[in-house]
């Protein structure tokens, strides 16, 4: 298995644009989650979902956030529309049973200019 | 709600020096806990795992125990080389409660030659 796959791995954007990361799942994980990583705050849970359903996402700082699970194989998570302070390192990881590890994926460096 | 709390860090030590990074938990239920491992540029890696009390999870010279009674599940290596500078995240799933992945806020350790 590739494990978790993310996309891009490096973005750069204007202020005010829209961002679209992507995440492929291991096959056969039902849990996925979406972490946001930065020097000042760690690694923050954004959300998570199980079985494609969002449980929680009590972790999205605001509205101009969204994360979608359409099936089993794929998520995104959507800024619009982006500011500088969304800059940090966006992780995805993906987990096969409820409380055992989560593997991550390598990470997306998203910088809003 | 879920917490975990690790030592601040940076941790600096030479090689063959003695590692200890503490961590303790809150949780509502009865958690598992897990030992991340983050090299730079790259996604966080489990190293090493335990599900219930007084177990021992171990991997790559790394030891941690679950202390129920001191919630704690403090990260140990004998000797570190300096292929173990990273930075390492302790976490907890409480399996009572939500499904979340808490993780603490990470401890960087450089082991310098």
């Amino acid at each position: 298995d590739a494990g978790v796959i993310q996309s891009p791995r490096h973005e750069v954007t204007e202020m005010g644009q829209e961002v679209t990361l992507r995440c492929k799942p291991i096959s056969g994980h039902n849990s996925l989650f979406w972490y946001r990583q930065t020097m000042m705050r760690g690694l923050e849970l954004l959300i998570y979902f199980n079985n494609n359903v969002p449980i929680d996402d009590s972790g999205m700082p605001e509205d101009r956030f969204s994360a979608k699970m359409p099936n089993a194989s794929f998520s995104t998570l959507k800024i619009q529309p982006s500011e500088p302070r969304d800059s940090a390192v966006y992780f995805c990881a993906s987990r096969g049973q409820p409380y055992t590890e989560a593997f991550f994926g390598q990470g997306t460096r998203l910088t809003v200019v | 709600g879920d917490s975990v709390t690790q030592m601040e860090g940076p941790v600096t030590l030479s090689e063959e020096a003695f590692l200890t990074i503490n961590c303790t938990y809150t949780a509502t239920g009865y958690p598992s806990l897990f030992w991340y491992v983050q090299y730079p540029g790259e996604g966080l890696q489990l190293l090493l795992k335990a599900t219930k009390a007084d177990d021992k999870g171990s991997n790559k010279g790394f030891e941690a125990t679950y202390r129920k009674e001191t919630t704690s599940f403090h990260l140990e290596k004998g000797s570190v080389q300096v292929s173990d500078s990273a930075v390492y995240f302790c976490a907890l799933s409480d399996r009572s409660g939500s499904e979340k992945l808490v993780f603490g806020k990470g401890t960087k350790l450089t082991v310098n030659p």
